[in-house]
């Protein structure tokens, strides 16, 4: 049972254009989270989703954001436009249920480079 | 919000030494995970106790929750080398709702 596949592991974007993550969970796992971490901080929970349903967007920002996680394929975290800022590692987790005393499992991230 | 804060920042121990960890959290809980991160890599889950536990062992690993204080703690025993890493706490009623501390930087020293 493979882990948490993210990828790519490494992204670079330049100013403006758009980046898409990836996130394959683990099998039998319908529950993804998101996560962003800057440089030298704790892990920032983005977006909470379950097979084609956004439940807690909360902590992703309104505007050039989006999280998808389809029927079938991997879950998307797009950025649109994106600017030096938005250059950090983003994380994404699996959980076989809401995560009630449960853990998560987490892939190995995406770096995101905006230049 | 609920958040995990992680005292100190950053420790420096010899190899052979034990290492502690402390965690604050603001409310209430259902449980509190402790995850590993090795530099540039994904988080590991080391531990998870919940609300009405005390005490957690898993190997040289050994996790205290007082939910009075709104405090945790992670010993690791006899530390190795391998043991570098920042580890990181994280509270939530849900996976969803998790929050994390910036973590303490381990350094053990061979």
């Amino acid at each position: 049972n493979a882990g948490v596949m993210q990828n790519p592991r490494h992204l670079v974007r330049r100013r403006g254009q758009e980046a898409r993550l990836r996130c394959s969970p683990m099998k039998g796992h319908s529950h993804v989270y998101w996560y962003r971490q800057l440089p030298e901080e704790g892990l920032k929970f983005m977006v909470y989703l379950q097979k084609e349903n956004i439940i807690d967007e909360s902590g992703m920002p309104k505007e050039r954001f989006s999280a998808e996680f389809p029927k079938e394929g991997p879950s998307i975290l797009r950025i649109q436009q994106v600017v030096r800022g938005d250059s950090a590692a983003y994380f994404c987790a699996s959980s076989p249920s809401d995560g009630t005393n449960t853990e998560a499992f987490f892939g190995q991230g995406t770096r995101l480079t905006v230049v | 919000s609920q958040q995990g804060e992680e005292d100190p920042q950053a420790l420096s121990i010899q190899e052979g030494e034990n290492a502690t960890m402390n965690c604050s959290y603001k409310t209430s809980i259902n449980n509190l995970q402790w995850y590993r991160q090795n530099s540039g890599r994904g988080l590991v889950h080391l531990i998870l106790i919940r609300s009405n536990e005390r005490e957690k062992h898993s190997g040289r690993l050994r996790v205290t929750l007082d939910t009075s204080k709104k405090s945790s703690s992670l010993l690791i025993t006899a530390s190795r080398a391998a043991d570098t890493a920042s580890y990181f706490c994280a509270t939530g009623l849900h996976n969803n709702d998790m929050r994390f501390g910036a973590g303490t930087r381990l350094t053990v020293k061979p």
